[in-house]
């Protein structure tokens, strides 16, 4: 089955990084855009950003433009995330997800948290 | 950017009652691209409807969706227990590429 597993979170402080992991398995990871959602609490659901099936494309909110780099391992089935500079609005749960016009499979998320 | 408001932000039935959940685009969205998602508290979301109107595997069919152009409606026939939860509506296309609604909360009167 389909399964997802995010990594890495934890708590750092501001203009510090964070590198977020997601291994993905039962499905061939190398043929599915992957996709960062985030989620800051109590909050809506907010997207960070895509990337293209073999990683040559991707595509991030303004929000995290020339902070957050997405990057895919496709020999490891894993996804990751580069969070610099971080703020403390980017606190959150960060959720990778399957799919590029819709989000089919989800993980369980990891928690986020900047603050000093 | 392609904005979607949901409507209304919270909504109170029972269960057994029929729930009509709002998405309203700022400008018209390709109909194969509009999508409907459930969070319940600690889980992730869970994909519903795609396409505005094809439920994914699994889904109970007393959820529909329809709509198209800038209004999206996702439609709970029957309320069951289990339903009562978090709904966002999410699109494709445009820049940036994908956007989600504010979410509608279901929630027991």
């Amino acid at each position: 089955q389909v399964q997802l597993v995010e990594s890495g979170g934890g708590v750092v402080q501001p203009g510090r990084s964070l590198r977020l992991s997601c291994a993905a398995s039962g499905f061939t990871f190398s043929t599915y855009a992957m996709q960062w959602v985030r989620q800051a609490p109590g909050k809506g659901l907010e997207w960070v950003g895509v990337t293209s099936y073999d990683g040559s494309d991707t595509y991030k909110a303004d929000s995290v433009k020339g902070r957050f780099t997405i990057s895919r391992d496709n020999s490891k089935n894993t996804l990751f995330l580069q969070m610099d500079s971080l703020r403390a609005e980017d606190t959150a749960v960060y959720y990778c997800a399957r799919g590029l016009k819709r989000l089919d499979y989800w993980g369980q998320g990891t928690l986020v948290t900047v603050s000093s | 950017e392609i904005v979607l408001t949901q409507s209304p932000g919270t909504l109170s039935l029972s269960p057994g009652e029929r729930a009509t959940l709002s998405c309203r685009a700022s400008q018209s969205v390709n109909s194969n691209y509009l999508a409907w998602y459930q969070q319940k508290p600690g889980q992730a979301p869970r994909l519903l409807i795609s396409g505005a109107s094809s439920r994914a595997t699994g889904v109970p069919d007393r959820f529909s969706g329809s709509g198209s152009g800038t209004d999206f409606t996702l439609t709970i026939s029957r309320l069951e227990p289990e339903d009562f939860a978090v709904y966002f509506c999410q699109q494709y296309g445009g820049s940036p590429p994908v956007t989600f609604g504010g979410g509608t909360k279901v929630e027991i009167k």
